[in-house]
């Protein structure tokens, strides 16, 4: 039990088709994370949200599309995406969003499209 | 853009060696994490040191840091084949809060 949930565990999707990742933690944390990994590749930082607000949005395309409506939530909203965006997506919580704390993952949502 | 290195990619030892993997990084900073990743799960924690601090413990795990040279180790002793896993160094940039993850070391433990 990590403390940070996600679902699914697996999507496979079309590139027309319209989806959302979502990631839940239970650990009273006021920054979250959206990351993702792709084979041997390093772990790329996409969205940081802090106390619900985005303070990090690294060049990612428009057909991802985050939303915190809380701290315990997070969401990847997800549309027309490209062969190239299949991979796992993770998401990350820690407690303030500053780089002295330790990060908690969930277990990643394993994306692939069609 | 990717801040640390890990080294080597994939490292293969029997259980009770010891197994030691290297992180170098290109720009000065404020902490340095290093992170394990099983197989089809997330990333677990595992030891934070300061850039003030130049060595940590955590049970059977050693960590060091030179910043100097930039780099830091990651020392795993009397390994049993549960830490075969993928291990992961992040470092911070000197003025920004985010954490930049390497491509991670393969470590394999053969029973």
């Amino acid at each position: 039990e990590t403390g940070v949930t996600q679902t699914p565990r697996h999507l496979v999707m079309g590139m027309t088709n319209k989806k959302s990742l979502k990631c839940e933690q239970h650990l009273g944390h006021n920054a979250m994370y959206w990351y993702k990994q792709s084979a041997k590749k390093p772990l790329e930082l996409m969205f940081v949200y802090s106390l619900e607000e985005r303070v990090e949005n690294n060049s990612v395309p428009s057909r991802f599309s985050p939303e915190c409506p809380n701290s315990s939530h997070l969401f990847l909203h997800l549309h027309t995406l490209q062969p190239e965006d299949s991979a796992l997506y993770l998401c990350a919580s820690s407690q303030d969003g500053v780089s002295n704390q330790p990060q908690h993952f969930g277990d990643g949502t394993r994306l692939s499209i069609l | 853009s990717q801040q640390g290195e890990e080294d080597p990619q994939a490292l293969s030892i029997q259980e009770g060696e010891n197994a030691t993997m290297n992180c170098s990084y290109k720009t000065s900073i404020n902490n340095l994490q290093w992170y394990r990743q099983n197989s089809g799960r997330g990333l677990v924690h595992l030891i934070l040191i300061r850039s003030n601090e130049r060595e940590k413990h955590s049970g059977r795990l050693r960590v060091t840091l030179d910043t100097s040279k930039k780099s830091s180790s990651l020392l795993i002793t009397a390994s049993r084949a549960a830490d075969t896993a993928s291990y992961f160094c992040a470092t911070d940039l000197h003025n920004n809060n985010d954490m930049r993850f390497g491509a991670g070391t393969r470590l394999t433990v053969k029973p």
